[in-house]
């Protein structure tokens, strides 16, 4: 079983551009997350989903937006990248919400460098 | 503001204990995570507190402390392995959850 996978392993992208980070769980979990992690600072929730169909924003959302068309696919996309957007990005999944205690997964994270 | 603190490395000696702190405040407290992460790698679960005292699972304890928002990480017999970040994390009254930035355990031989 992959798990939960994430592409790419990393990137670096020009100012200005714009750029989708993949995410695809097959352990049919309704919830799945979107994170950053910088130094020093801890994971930031950007966008989330409880269930396909439905989105919800995060602690940092601006700059970013999500789609969840169906189980499996979760895509963060960045429509006009800025180096403040530098870091790296972890997709997360869940049996459902946070609220039941359930352990989220992680994938291996994209490292993205926005010059 | 929300706050969940730990420190930011500690240093421990192979086949010793070590404990690692973490103190939140909270909007409301629904549970509590602790997650390992290796350098340039995913986080992975290690243990969950919703209610107060010690959780044991294997070589690694957690416990909680709900009145003093205070829960603690406790490993035993360390393992050069176990070198890596430990994440605290607490759901809030929202149902989100709140990371802490990390604390990076060295362990020497």
């Amino acid at each position: 079983t992959a798990g939960i996978t994430q592409a790419p392993t990393s990137q670096i992208l020009a100012a200005g551009r714009s750029m989708t980070l993949r995410c695809t769980q097959d352990m049919r979990h309704n919830a799945m997350y979107w994170y950053r992690q910088d130094l020093g600072l801890g994971l930031r929730l950007i966008h989330y989903s409880n269930t396909a169909g439905t989105t919800g924003k995060g602690e940092v959302p601006d700059g970013y937006s999500v789609s969840r068309a169906n189980t499996d696919d979760f895509p963060l996309t960045l429509a006009s990248a800025v180096p403040s957007q530098t870091s790296v990005y972890f997709c997360a999944s869940s049996d459902s919400g946070t609220g039941e205690g359930n352990e989220q997964f992680f994938g291996p994270g994209t490292r993205l460098t926005v010059l | 503001g929300q706050n969940i603190d730990q420190p930011t490395e500690m240093t421990a000696t192979e086949g010793a204990i070590v404990q690692i702190n973490c103190t939140y405040q909270t909007s409301g407290f629904n549970g509590l995570f602790w997650y390992q992460q290796h350098a340039g790698e995913a986080p992975t679960f290690l243990s969950y507190n919703v209610l107060d005292g010690l959780e044991e699972k294997g070589r690694f304890s957690s416990f909680l402390s709900r009145s003093k928002g205070y829960s603690y990480l406790l490993l035993k017999e360390l393992q050069m392995k176990d070198s890596a970040s430990y994440l605290c994390a607490v759901i809030d009254s929202n149902y989100q959850l709140i990371w802490g930035a990390g604390t990076k355990l060295i362990i020497k031989p």
